[in-house]
């Protein structure tokens, strides 16, 4: 039962430079979510997808795009990396209809210097 | 409207006493109140959720209030353990809709040995 699988779980880029955040979930959810956490700032919603083909902005959306592939993955792009995107970047899933719980990832913690 | 407001934002307790962390909400149509816990490294997990047609849920020494008149509900440890110590979420969201869940800001416990 590998849940939601974040890669990669570290990574350090430079100013400007973009990546691709990845994420999979094996339980057939349809919503899917990109949050980042900063201390004493909490769990602050990126993007949100809630089935395949549909996406809509968070708290926070500035400097991000995000794609739902299909209906298990949900990827997070960083066009041109900002110091303050140094975060801790988790992606989760959830049944919302059935108003079941979130399954998050095991994050990924991206430095931007 | 869409706020969970959490307090305290951190929170020191003796081994063996009574932890309390409190949120509140603002929007009725919230129908779902989880809490999640999260240990250093690793991703938020659903530790105990509520609906609103309940005043009070039990699991083991984990206890959630809630109060729909006053938009409150609360999460009590009873016997906190230092295995307690992690970050405490609150959460919202609505049953049987496409929506975000929203999450409170979290709370720092540490418990005393």
């Amino acid at each position: 039962n590998a849940g939601v699988t974040q890669t990669p779980k570290f990574q350090v880029l430079k100013t400007g430079q973009s990546m691709t955040l990845q994420c999979a979930q094996d339980m057939n959810h349809n919503s899917m979510y990109w949050y980042r956490q900063d201390p004493g700032m909490g769990l602050r919603l990126i993007y949100y997808s809630a089935s395949e083909g549909t996406t809509d902005k968070g708290e926070v959306p500035n400097g991000y795009n995000v794609s739902r592939l299909n209906k298990r993955e949900f990827s997070l792009r960083l066009e041109s990396a900002a110091p303050s995107q140094t975060s801790v970047y988790f992606c989760a899933s959830s049944a919302i209809r059935t108003g079941t719980e979130a399954f998050f990832g095991q994050g990924t913690r991206l430095t931007v210097v | 409207q869409q706020q969970v407001k959490q307090s305290p934002q951190s929170l020191i307790v003796q081994k063996g006493g009574i932890s309390i962390i409190n949120c509140a909400y603002e929007n009725t149509a919230f129908d779902y109140f989880p809490w999640y816990q999260q240990f250093p490294g690793k991703g938020p997990a659903l530790l105990i959720a509520i609906r609103p047609d309940v005043s009070e849920k039990k699991e083991g020494r984990f206890t959630i209030s809630f109060n729909k008149s006053a938009k409150q509900f609360s999460l009590h440890i009873m016997d906190s353990q230092p295995g307690d110590s992690a970050t405490y979420f609150c959460a919202a969201s609505k049953r049987n809709r496409d929506d975000k869940i929203i999450f409170g800001k979290g709370t720092r416990l540490h418990i005393l040995p």
